[in-house]
């Protein structure tokens, strides 16, 4: 079955910097668009990145551009999102989401920014 | 960039009622969208996309409608496990974007 396992959350300073990574199984990973979406506690949902299928193409919400990168290994069936800069607001549970229309997300991390 | 708006941001209902939720684009999106429903403590779960087509193994009583710029989720019958947060979803072109959220808490 289709599985996505985030990792790499954690409580981190303002201004430093976090990668987390989403190790992906139950299908052909190389075949399918990686998106990450976070939510900040209590609040909805934002879309924050998505990386093609073979790396070639990435888009960022406008709160992230310039700070977060998306990429990925299709040789590890791992999509990561290194985070630097990092602020307050960007404390929430990271999830990633597989397909164009999100159809299976995994469990989420969480990520705390305080000093 | 599209907005998404989910009217009503909360909706009271009864075991077995019939309840629309409305989500407006500010601009045509044709039937680019998708419903997503979250339960406290979990990731979302994908109900519907192409504003209409349901994802394998939701029950039938979830449906969705519209094009353009106004859509509608419905469920037909509600049940306990409903009682729940439902977005929607803008999915073609960058950035996407999701409605503010409707919870549906038991009346």
């Amino acid at each position: 079955q289709v599985q996505l396992v985030e990792s790499g959350g954690g409580v981190v300073q303002p201004g430093r910097s976090l990668r987390l990574s989403c190790a992906a199984s139950g299908f052909t990973f190389s075949s399918y668009a990686v998106h990450w979406v976070r939510q900040a506690p209590g609040k909805g949902l934002e879309w924050v990145a998505i990386i093609s299928y073979d790396g070639g193409n990435k888009h960022y919400a406008d709160s992230v551009k310039g700070r977060f990168t998306i990429s990925r290994d299709n040789s590890k069936n791992t999509v990561y999102l290194q985070m630097n800069s990092l602020r307050a607001e960007d404390t929430a549970m990271y999830y990633c989401v597989r397909m164009r229309w999100l159809d299976y997300w995994g469990q989420g991390t969480l990520v705390t920014v305080s000093s | 960039d599209i907005q998404m708006t989910q009217s009503p941001s909360t909706l009271s209902a009864s075991v077995g009622d019939r309840v629309t939720i409305t989500c407006r684009a500010s601009q045509s999106i044709s039937s680019w969208l998708a419903w997503y429903q979250q339960t406290p403590g979990k990731a979302p779960k994908l109900l519907i996309y192409k504003a209409s087509i349901l994802q394998s193994g939701v029950p039938s009583r979830f449906s969705g409608s519209g094009s353009g710029t106004e859509f509608t989720l419905t469920i037909s019958s509600l049940q306990p496990d409903d009682f729940a947060t439902y977005y929607c979803l803008y999915y073609n072109g960058y950035p996407y974007t999701f409605g503010q959220g409707t919870k549906l808490e038991i009346k």
